[in-house]
């Protein structure tokens, strides 16, 4: 079955550590994006990448960093200069396209900073 | 700047009850539309879409309609079930840049529906 693999579910790290949150796609998509949720907000872009080896800054990149070394991956790197971390992310992919295509949205990771 | 503002949650309904969620956006050019349905513990799910003015998304029982004049795109259901209990997002796209889309959320209604 087609679709976006998030992992893990649930991720608890300590203040002042780098944590790598997995985002796995095979729907054969071009794009992929990093949001961000929080209670009683909308979600929030982080990154987003429109192909292999190239990504852009979304509207709260401050203290995130990402890669596409692959199609399929799409990794984010919470990092310790991100001043308030405990947010659920949501990964999502679309094809690319110069008009409107579908974003699918895998399960999210919960992370938690203790 | 474009922005998206939906009513306050959470809503609270019975069984068979109307379901009606407003929506409004601020947007430069002409956006597309969306509302994305979430269940707990999981992703966003898609639920309809509309392009342009006038145009009606539908799925599942819920619709909304893309209204230009009062830049709204309000959700509603003619008889809500347990089941439709999630939290939805009103969300848009104004172009693509790159090939890639930058949606832009409302920050979410959590509808509960109590048998």
């Amino acid at each position: 079955d087609g679709g976006i693999t998030q992992s893990p579910k649930y991720l608890f790290r300590k203040e002042g550590q780098n944590v790598t949150l997995s985002c796995e796609q095979n729907l054969n998509h071009d794009a992929m994006y990093w949001y961000r949720q929080d209670p009683g907000q909308g979600l929030r872009l982080i990154y987003y990448s429109q192909i292999v080896n190239d990504f852009q800054k979304g509207d709260i990149a401050e203290g995130y960093s990402v890669s596409r070394e692959k199609k399929e991956s799409f990794p984010l790197t919470v990092t310790s200069a991100q001043k308030n971390p405990t947010a659920f992310y949501l990964c999502a992919s679309s094809i690319f396209s110069s008009g409107l295509s579908e974003q699918f949205f895998g399960p999210g990771t919960r992370l938690t900073v203790l | 700047g474009n922005s998206v503002t939906q009513m306050e949650g959470p809503v609270t309904l019975s069984e068979e009850a109307f379901l009606t969620i407003n929506c409004t956006y601020t947007a430069t050019g002409y956006p597309s539309l969306f509302w994305y349905v979430q269940y707990p513990g999981e992703g966003l799910q898609l639920l309809l879409k509309a392009t342009k003015a006038d145009d009606k998304g539908s799925n599942k029982g819920f619709e909304a309609t893309y209204r230009k004049e009062t830049t709204s795109f309000h959700l509603e259901k003619g008889s809500v079930q347990v089941s439709d209990s999630a939290v939805y997002f009103c969300a848009l796209i104004v172009g693509v840049v790159q090939g890639a889309q930058k949606l832009v959320f409302g920050q979410g209604t959590r509808l509960t529906i109590n048998p």
